[in-house]
């Protein structure tokens, strides 16, 4: 109840192509659903966060997509480039961002 | 300002020392959190805290303690290190109402041997 599933583990995409990280839940109760992106020996930050009462929200190159019927939110990173290689996690809350459960993570390579 | 910082960066402790990982924010939020990072399993909470003198477990508090005896600091305490907890440790704050973003630190490394 309580596991955030994120998929895929690591993703290769070209410079200049889209990348797609899909996360899935079954807490229902769950009303904050942020994607953080964590460079190499620094600690998360936040990228952009969703609530259900809107399908989708974009900020520049980031986009999620959500799906409260199917349990499922994504991250699209539109025109890819090699600064946003990065291990990007997904995470949901039912208290306005505490307590976050985190998905396992996905390690983004973006190729020059 | 300089948000949430953590002490020690690096650490190689043995089997059965203690040793007490460091976290002081300066952005005067209440809410404070430990979590451990593993390969593959994304962040796991540990032990949390809604303010001072309050404390509660996380997912994950087995081997750990907290204390939160100031608004800034929220230190971790491993008791009796075993090669389980051998782990990347954050400490991240945030406050209530807003927003819902957590600020991370910088983390702190921890090998048992």
């Amino acid at each position: 109840q309580q596991q955030v599933k994120q998929s895929p583990q690591s993703l290769i995409v070209q410079k200049g192509g889209i990348s797609i990280i899909n996360c899935a839940y079954e807490n229902t109760a769950f009303d904050y659903f942020p994607w953080y992106q964590q460079f190499p020996g620094k600690g998360p930050a936040l990228l952009i966060a969703i609530r259900p009462d809107v399908s989708e929200k974009k900020e520049g190159r980031f986009t999620i997509s959500f799906n409260k019927s199917a349990k499922q939110f994504s991250l699209h990173i539109m025109d890819s480039q090699p600064g946003d290689s990065a291990t990007y996690f997904c995470a949901a809350s039912m208290w306005n961002g505490n307590k976050l459960v985190f998905g396992a993570g996905t390690i983004l390579r973006v190729k020059s | 300002n300089a948000g949430v910082t953590q002490t020690p960066k690096f650490r190689i402790l043995k089997i059965g020392q203690s040793m007490t990982l460091q976290c002081t924010q300066d952005m005067n939020h209440n809410y404070m959190y430990w979590y451990r990072q593993d390969p593959g399993m994304g962040l796991k909470l540990i032990y949390y805290s809604v303010g001072a003198g309050i404390t509660d477990k996380g997912e994950v508090p087995n081997g750990y303690n907290v204390s939160r005896s100031t608004t800034e600091d929220f230190p971790l305490r491993l008791e009796l290190a075993a090669p389980s907890q051998t782990s990347v440790y954050f400490c991240a704050t945030n406050r209530p109402g807003g927003g819902g973003e957590q600020f991370f630190g910088p983390g702190t490394r921890l090998t048992v041997l």
